[in-house]
């Protein structure tokens, strides 16, 4: 069974600082597939990457990036110059090569203030 | 080529009625997925199905709830006589076979049990 654990619940930024948000996670499969999802006041779901086991690599988007370390079972994900419409709860999710069984972290709410 | 489609979008059911949430997959997608997402929670998944066959429902309570995916037409989620403590947002998400980057998620239904 899988696991995912986001420790904090809620963060409160001035917009324009940088907000980091901890996913650590837990599975014994070797290949499993990590997310990070938005969920707007608005209710959807907005999808906003997904990483495999076996890259490691960092990953930029914009003022997004996200930070795998397999070494320490975390997928932190980094908003640069937050702004406010980035406040909303971030999920993180993984699910193993079986492909569908997401398990979903409880969220952490982002709240930015102009 | 539309996304995941489920309605209703709101939907108000009072103690002991039924309540019947519908979930049109992607053109193409033949998996099909339930989450529960309870008031200031993290999404629980419920069931998976392909169609007509129900392939895991571990998640789904053992009483009042039952899925289908029929041959032709939407995945249903029924609940039976709901309780207050079924009030949630119920997200449907949908995979093309062994396709990672295909797994989509619908807007959710909100379900108030009065």
């Amino acid at each position: 069974a899988q696991k995912v654990t986001q420790a904090q619940t809620e963060i409160s930024v001035v917009e324009k600082e940088d907000v980091t948000l901890d996913c650590v996670y837990e599975t014994r499969d070797t290949t499993y597939y990590l997310f990070w999802y938005k969920q707007p006041p608005s209710g959807e779901l907005v999808f906003l990457i997904r990483r495999n086991s076996f890259d490691e690599q960092n990953e930029i988007s914009g003022r997004y990036s996200w930070n795998f370390q397999k070494s320490t079972s975390s997928f932190n994900f980094t908003i640069t110059a937050s702004q406010v419409v980035d406040s909303a709860v971030y999920f993180c999710a993984v699910t193993t090569d079986s492909w569908g069984k997401f398990q979903f972290g409880a969220g952490t709410q982002v709240v930015v203030t102009p | 080529n539309a996304g995941v489609m489920q309605n209703p979008r709101h939907l108000v059911r009072r103690r002991g009625q039924e309540a019947r949430l519908r979930c049109s997959p992607m053109k193409g997608h033949s998996h099909v997925y339930w989450y529960r997402q309870l008031p200031e929670e993290g999404l629980k998944f419920m069931v998976y199905l392909q169609k007509e066959n129900i392939i895991d429902e571990s998640g789904m309570p053992k009483e009042r709830f039952s899925a289908e995916f029929p041959k032709e037409g939407p995945s249903i989620l029924r609940i039976q006589q709901v309780v207050r403590g079924d009030s949630a947002a119920y997200f449907c998400a949908s995979s093309p076979v062994g396709d990672p980057d295909g797994y989509t998620f619908g807007s959710g239904t909100r379900l108030t049990v009065v």
